[in-house]
């Protein structure tokens, strides 16, 4: 049963324009969610996070935004840069304990 | 480098075999988290351990077991292997328990363990 769905497995961007992963999920007792980047050979690291009484939370180029209606989360990556090629876990928490579901990543190249 | 290691980085193996992953989290982290990712599936949490205590458990089988160690390095034992249990597993650490706001997961590199 999968809780969280990065329903795109793949995206490709041109270089300095926008790159936007999407993530949706089922579980509406989610309180915490983050965004992970995964290099080949190495493992997930943490890239961005925001709690569920947020609505959008940025670092840099990347925001993220939660529609906690729609139980949708999105990281947006402005501009892109050939370095963010990667595969992005996002995940989410619990209230009631901190197991972390994560979706099944998206693939994102940017074509310099 | 997130500070997390984990040992061997492959791992080939027989089916009925046991095979035995280790982690050492970063310096001063209490908890350990192993996850198993398989083609094409996301990261699939097995269990937690938070100063040598189980915390919490996922999707774990009966033939895997886990413990954390006074030092707080930590082993993920699988035993009985299947060709189904072919993956990376992935160890993090947290500083605390993992659920408070802030408190986020460091992973290793991953183990890839081959079952033939």
């Amino acid at each position: 049963d999968q809780q969280v769905k990065q329903n795109s497995p793949s995206l490709s961007v041109q270089e300095g324009r926008i790159s936007i992963l999407n993530c949706d999920y089922t579980n509406s007792m989610f309180d915490y969610f983050l965004w992970y980047k995964k290099y080949p050979a190495e493992g997930p690291t943490f890239l961005i996070s925001i709690s569920s009484i947020k609505d959008k939370n940025e670092d840099g180029r990347f925001t993220v935004f939660l529609n906690k209606s729609a139980k949708h989360l999105s990281l947006h990556i402005v501009p892109s840069q050939p370095g963010d090629s990667a595969v992005y876990f996002c995940a989410a928490r619990g209230n009631t304990g901190n197991q972390f579901y994560f979706g099944t990543g998206t693939s994102l190249t940017v074509i310099p | 480098d997130s500070g997390v290691t984990q040992t061997p980085k492959h791992l080939i193996t027989a089916t009925g075999q046991r095979v035995t992953l280790r982690c050492s989290p970063r310096s001063g982290d209490l908890s350990v988290y192993w996850y198993q990712q398989s083609l094409d599936q996301g990261l699939q949490f097995l269990i937690q351990y938070y100063n040598g205590e189980e915390r919490a458990k996922g999707n774990i089988l009966e033939r895997f077991s886990a413990q954390q160690f006074p030092d707080l390095h930590s082993e993920l034992n699988l035993s009985s292997l299947e060709l189904g249990d072919s993956a990376l597993y992935f160890c993090a650490s947290s500083a605390f328990f993992g659920s408070g706001p802030t408190d986020t997961q460091y992973f290793g590199p991953g183990t890839r363990l081959t079952v033939l």
